[in-house]
């Protein structure tokens, strides 16, 4: 069975522009979870996605954003970039939502912001 | 603020040693996770605890929850280069998904 697949791998970027992200889970996993992870803050939560629905959101501001498609895919959008932008951003897929489903991470997408 | 404190921040030991992760906190998690990341990768799940008190093993990994359900540790006994890679821990406060994430122990196991 295929892993958690993200596109692209790797971006570069000038602050003001915008980004999506890609994130395919693993076939018959519902749930999409994202989080951003830096040197110094570590892994931060951004938003999960189960069923189309956004079910839990971080304390992230309005320039993030999500969608989750029917095929359970999902993207994440990142407006107006800011240089603290920069981060590896990663996906988790899980079969279902409770707090002990296993998540299983991909490999993430690395933003640099000039 | 850093829910999750992890020590130590880095470690470099030789093939055969054993070691201990630590992961504290003043909160009270329901469950506290822990994973390993490898360079390009994202995090692997090792284990899931639980209970309070609780100790399971993987191999030559042990892992260990605190009573109080706030501390957690790792040991690992005859390391192999093989356990290279940043372990994390990562614990939920109540019944959401919004896992909280520990900085890491960066551990470098040489031969």
């Amino acid at each position: 069975k295929a892993g958690v697949t993200q596109t692209p791998r790797y971006l570069i970027k000038t602050r003001g522009q915008q980004v999506t992200l890609s994130c395919s889970p693993i076939s018959g996993h519902r749930s999409v979870s994202w989080y951003q992870q830096t040197p110094g803050q570590g892994l931060q939560f951004l938003f999960e996605y189960f069923s189309e629905t956004q079910r839990n959101k971080g304390n992230f501001p309005g320039r993030f954003s999500g969608r989750q498609f029917s095929n359970s895919r999902s993207e994440m959008n990142v407006s107006t970039l800011e240089l603290g932008d920069s981060a590896l951003y990663l996906c988790a897929s899980s079969l279902g939502a409770g707090p002990l489903e296993t998540q299983y991470f991909g490999p993430g997408t690395r933003l640099l912001v000039l | 603020t850093q829910l999750l404190e992890q020590s130590p921040q880095f470690l470099s030991i030789q093939e055969g040693e054993n070691l201990t992760v630590y992961c504290n906190s003043s909160s009270v998690f329901s469950s506290l996770q822990w994973y390993r990341q490898e360079p390009g990768e994202g995090p692997v799940l090792l284990v899931t605890v639980v209970t309070g008190g609780e100790v399971k093993k993987l191999k030559r990994l042990t892992f260990q929850f605190g009573d109080a359900r706030k501390d957690s540790s790792l040991h690992i006994t005859a390391a192999q280069p093989g356990d290279t890679g940043l372990y994390l821990c990562a614990g939920f406060t109540g019944n959401n998904r919004k896992l909280i994430w520990g900085l890491g122990t960066s551990l470098a196991v040489n031969p």
